[in-house]
Order: structure tokens, then sequence, then C-alpha cells
């Protein structure tokens, strides 16, 4: 079984930056895009961006385009997403999710999920 | 982009009762390239339908999607109590976009 376990809550000041990760076990990392999808409180899901592991090269939502970074690190299983010159509009929790179409850069539907990572910006 | 609006925006329905949610696309969504999730309080999506109509690994087959083009549906047979949740569509032909949500009381 897949699973998806992210780094915990952070606070962080406007302006500064985050980095989540994400640690897949249970399958195999590099042939499956890992995806990005934050929800602000109470509100719905926004796709920022994912990456295929085996090809490298990330694809990002235009809304986040220069201010996101998506890396992965296959020796650990591990994704990253990074987010810069935060605002407090960034607070909400973000969800790593694994496309469920191997091979593709996707975004495809998303068949697991990490528990989420609450960030939240404020002075 | 692709703009999903879902309705309606709350439902409050008694259990065994059946149940049909809406989501509707601003443009088409070629391939039924569509997906619907279930999520609880405090827990991350859980992916129920995909391709617009097949039902995902261990999903009761009192889920059900349907339509094309710009319309489709989720359909709850007949509620059990623990379909309380938000369901939100998503579509996938073109990037990826959600649904702002249906949510379901019962």
């Amino acid at each position: 079984q897949v699973q998806l376990v992210q780094s915990g809550a952070d606070v962080k000041k406007p302006g500064s930056s985050v980095k989540v990760s994400c640690k897949a076990s249970g399958g195999s990392f590099s042939s499956n895009a890992i995806s990005w999808v934050r929800q602000a409180p109470g509100q719905g899901l926004e796709w920022m961006g994912g990456l295929l592991p085996i090809f490298g090269t990330p694809i990002y939502a235009q809304k986040f385009q220069g201010r996101v970074t998506i890396t992965a690190d296959e020796s650990t299983s591990t994704s990253y997403m990074e987010l810069s010159s935060l605002r407090s509009d960034d607070t909400a929790i973000y969800f790593c999710a694994r496309d469920a179409v191997p091979g593709y850069t996707g975004p495809y539907y998303f068949d697991f999920w990490g528990q989420g990572t609450l960030v939240t910006v404020s002075s | 982009e692709i703009v999903l609006t879902q309705s309606p925006g709350t439902l409050s329905l008694s259990p065994g009762e059946r149940v049909t949610l809406s989501c509707r696309a601003s443009q088409s969504v070629n391939n039924n390239y569509l997906a619907w999730y279930q999520q609880k309080p405090g827990q991350a999506p859980r992916l129920l339908i995909y391709g617009a109509s097949d039902r995902a690994t261990g999903i009761p087959d009192r889920f059900s999607g349907s339509g094309s083009g710009t319309d489709f549906t989720l359909t709850i047979s007949r509620l059990e109590p623990e379909d309380s949740a938000v369901y939100f569509c998503q579509q996938y032909y073109n990037s990826g976009t959600f649904g702002q949500g249906t949510k379901v009381e019962i």
C-alpha cells in the first residue's frame, strides 16, 4: 500500500519561504508523478504543480509560476514543494498526492494523498 | 482554464435517500477526464470516481458517476451516515482544476 507522509506544520513570516516534504513508501516512487494541492481554510482544492521523478522536469499551474519550486530526491523517495514570497493568503493546508497514471507528468487524478501540512503565514 | 461549478452548495438528507451532485464545466472536458473525491473534516480527499464513471479501488457500488462534455454527476444511491462529507469534482483534461465542493449532511 502506498503511503505519503508529509512534514509537520509550520509558521512563516510574510515574504519568507516554506519548504514542505512528502516521503513515499510502498510503491514505485519514480514512475508516478507527485502533485501538490493546497486548501485554504474552509475553501476548495487548488492544484499547484507536479513532477514525475524519472523525467525530473516539473510543471506548474500558471498562478504559481515563479513562486513555487517542486523537486524530488529519488534516493529517499521524497518530493519537496517550496513556496516563496509568502503572503497571508498562502495560509493553507498543503497536500502531496500521487498521480494514478504512471509514466506521465500529469496532472491526472490522484489515488493516494499525504496527510496534509498546515502552513500559517503571519507576522 | 476550465472552471468547474458544483451544485448545490449544501444538501441535508436522511440515511437511505438517493442524492445526485452536479459538476458543470465552463468548456468541454474531453476524454471524460473527470474525477470525484470525498473529503471528511481533518482528512485528505479520497478518490471515488475517475474517467467520469469508473469507481476507484474499494469504493462501494452505491457511488456512481456519469456524464460527458460539460455536465457530470455523482450519484449516491442509498446514503449511509458515513457519507457525510464534502464532495469535489476535478478535471484533468486541461491541467488540473477542482470544483468548489458540495457538502452533504446526513
